[in-house]
């Protein structure tokens, strides 16, 4: 069955550096997000995106989070100014089509850790 | 955000018996409720979902119901088996299809 990957499974990160998470989506679909959960917290949404735009951002997507499709298959979260609060598991997820109970398919995600 | 809140954080039932998850919403607004099932070190597995134009949907030996007047939904499994054993994750789909979580219930079952 076809499933969504995520590079690195872990990653550490000095604060104040850029770091990018990578997740190579389902083939044929279309519509890409990016959750995370903080330890012992909530899954959180951060971004939708379809068609090379993002359709929805979160609160927390602030101006140091960016996504990018820079080719035909991968999508990936740059956060250019890592903070201690941004350590977390970070999910990437896709989906065939937009809502309409459709399920989103996640990747094992990557465990950023802010030294 | 509490627009979702699963309020039992573990739930043990004996294998064999019938489990039940919980979950509620405050935001009236929802077209679609997921359950999502979550191993460690994994990313969450979708199980099945529910429109809230309907009360009740099944496969196999998950079934989803759906109560709009109190805002409420539940997950039964029957059988409960070893292998169900992880977190289960409710979640609301609104108009924008980002999906919002709840907390999860860990569910363990006895064998």
């Amino acid at each position: 069955e076809p499933e969504v990957t995520q590079t690195p499974s872990h990653q550490v990160t000095q604060m104040g550096q850029e770091v990018i998470l990578r997740c190579v989506p389902i083939s044929n679909h279309l519509y890409f997000y990016w959750y995370r959960q903080i330890l012992g917290q909530k899954v959180e949404f951060l971004v939708s995106f379809y068609n090379n735009e993002i359709s929805e951002k979160s609160e927390i997507f602030d101006d140091q989070f960016s996504v990018e499709r820079p080719d035909g298959s991968n999508f990936t979260l740059k956060i250019r100014s890592t903070k201690l609060e941004d350590s977390a598991m970070y999910f990437c997820a896709s989906s065939e089509e937009w809502g309409a109970g459709q399920p989103q398919h996640f990747g094992d995600g990557t465990r950023l850790s802010i030294l | 955000d509490q627009q979702v809140k699963q309020n039992s954080p573990s739930l043990s039932v004996q294998e064999g018996r019938i489990s039940i998850l919980n979950c509620d919403y405050t935001n009236s607004m929802f077209d679609y409720f997921l359950w999502y099932k979550k191993y460690p070190a994994e990313g969450p597995t979708f199980l099945i979902s529910i429109s809230s134009i309907k009360d009740k949907n099944e496969d196999g030996r998950f079934t989803v119901f759906l109560n709009k007047s109190a805002k409420h939904l539940s997950l039964h499994i029957v059988p409960s088996q070893p292998g169900d054993s992880a977190v289960y994750f409710c979640a609301a789909e609104g108009n924008t299809g980002k999906l919002i979580f709840g907390q999860g219930t860990t569910l363990q079952v006895k064998p």
